[in-house]
């Protein structure tokens, strides 16, 4: 079965220090893998877009990293700021298996920024 | 401006009833999906649409029912048959269906629904 587990379910840290979620998959074959921000009763927003032959892409303070040998991905944000308190998605998209839209998504890691 | 619109944001039901939330896109999608978001869950896929007139069933379909008889419109109802439909729902629409990397899902800000 395709899963996507997200580490850690959460994480609190102060503004302007850096951090590091993470996105381990079983999803097989892969297309992409994506990262969504998703703030506190709200919809989620993409962050990135990756695909198989990417190693890294970057969305401002937003740096999202793939291995897809080991089927990993993270995404890393640099200086934090109070609004990037939000739940952080990761969803890995494969041409067949996962939901029936193709899309399996993670529970989420929620992220706390402290002034 | 263009994007998705959910409403209501909040919506109460009472037991056996039904209700329908509605999703409208100005987007110019052909896809458009429904998802169901519980505490601590990842997104479940409930319906989606790849053209007007026609859906298919997600992972939980059960319990609901859509209708896409415009391509700007894709409502979904909670009928009485679904038990546990105390969520947060969010509707999305993409370019079109499929899982390739250019095919960006857009998602509406969601809506509250609890079962009193």
């Amino acid at each position: 079965k395709n899963q996507v587990e997200q580490s850690p379910q959460s994480l609190i840290i102060l503004e302007g220090k850096n951090c590091t979620l993470q996105c381990n998959y079983t999803v097989s074959p892969f297309s992409n893998l994506r990262w969504y921000k998703q703030d506190t009763g709200r919809g989620p927003v993409s962050l990135t877009i990756m695909t198989f032959s990417e190693n890294t892409k970057s969305n401002g303070r937003y740096t999202a990293t793939l291995d897809a040998d080991t089927k990993q991905s993270s995404l890393h944000i640099t200086a934090s700021q109070l609004s990037d308190s939000a739940s952080y998605i990761c969803v890995v998209s494969a041409p067949t298996g996962g939901g029936a839209d193709g899309l399996t998504f993670g529970k989420g890691t929620h992220l706390i920024i402290q002034p | 401006d263009g994007g998705i619109t959910q409403s209501p944001k909040y919506l109460f039901r009472k037991e056996g009833q039904n209700v329908t939330l509605s999703c409208e896109q100005n987007l110019n999608h052909d896809a458009m999906y429904w998802y169901r978001q519980d505490p601590g869950q990842g997104l479940r896929l409930i319906y989606y649409s790849q053209i007007v007139n026609d859906f298919q069933k997600g992972d939980i379909a059960e319990g609901y029912s859509v209708s896409r008889e415009k391509k700007e419109s894709f409502p979904l109802t909670v009928t009485s048959a679904q038990k546990n439909p105390t969520a947060f729902y969010l509707c999305a629409s993409s370019t079109s269906g499929g899982t390739g990397a250019g095919n960006t899902i857009y998602f509406g800000e969601g809506s509250w629904l609890t079962v009193v």
